[in-house]
């Protein structure tokens, strides 16, 4: 079965800093990978996605991810972090639409 | 409209209550999900229709039971839960389930407190 394993349940950084939150997946066939980011009491809102194609993917808010093969790995960075990205950050694994999330990363972002 | 609504947002209730969480899209969305969510922990899933019909329980247990009575509704009738059930429960839905690549849109959720 697919899973992913987020590297990290606590990151953080000061405004302005580039954020780097860590992601590598396992799977048997080439996975859609995912980003969602929550905020309190709130849903699940995608970030970026990563189904085929370009391995760079440009999400919103500023943030991208790269798919790397060779290292299994969807990390996802920001070049500048500000204080409204302050959340839970789950990486995410799809296979025939059965989506799995990693652990999830808090970010904190100091003033 | 590219909105799931989850009601109501916050539910007590009492170990021998019986009560129902519900979820609606307008997105003709054909596959709708639901997730349980404790507390500093992912997303776990619990049950997913693709088409009105149940294709995935993921071993739920009984006092927990979901419907599908259209395409645009999902519900969770709940009945009998202990407080270990106390939980952010999460509706999402997608375009559907086999291509695997759609992402799913996801409801604020309803925070659920067992007494």
């Amino acid at each position: 079965a697919q899973s992913v394993t987020q590297l990290g349940s606590h990151v953080s950084v000061s405004e302005g800093a580039l954020v780097l939150l860590r992601c590598n997946y396992s799977s048997s066939v080439p996975p859609y990978l995912f980003w969602y980011v929550q905020y309190p009491n709130q849903g699940l809102q995608l970030l970026l996605k990563y189904t085929t194609g370009a391995t760079l993917v440009k999400g919103i808010n500023g943030f991208e991810a790269e798919f790397k093969k060779s290292e299994t790995s969807f990390h996802l960075t920001k070049p500048s972090a500000h204080m409204s990205d302050a959340a839970e950050y789950f990486c995410a694994v799809s296979l025939l639409g059965d989506m799995r999330f990693g652990a999830g990363t808090r970010l904190t972002v100091k003033p | 409209d590219t909105e799931v609504t989850q009601t109501p947002k916050h539910l007590v209730m009492g170990m021998t209550n019986k009560k129902s969480l519900k979820c609606e899209q307008h997105m003709g969305h054909r596959a709708m999900y639901w997730y349980k969510q404790k507390a500093k922990k992912p997303p776990e899933l619990m049950f997913v229709y693709s088409y009105e019909k149940l294709s995935i329980n993921e071993s739920v247990p009984s006092r927990f039971s979901p419907e599908c009575p259209n395409s645009s509704l999902l519900n969770l009738h709940l009945h009998a839960l202990q407080p270990e059930d106390s939980a952010l429960y999460l509706c999402a839905s997608s375009q559907d389930r086999v291509s695997g690549g759609e992402k799913l849109f996801f409801g604020s959720g309803t925070q659920l407190s067992v007494l």
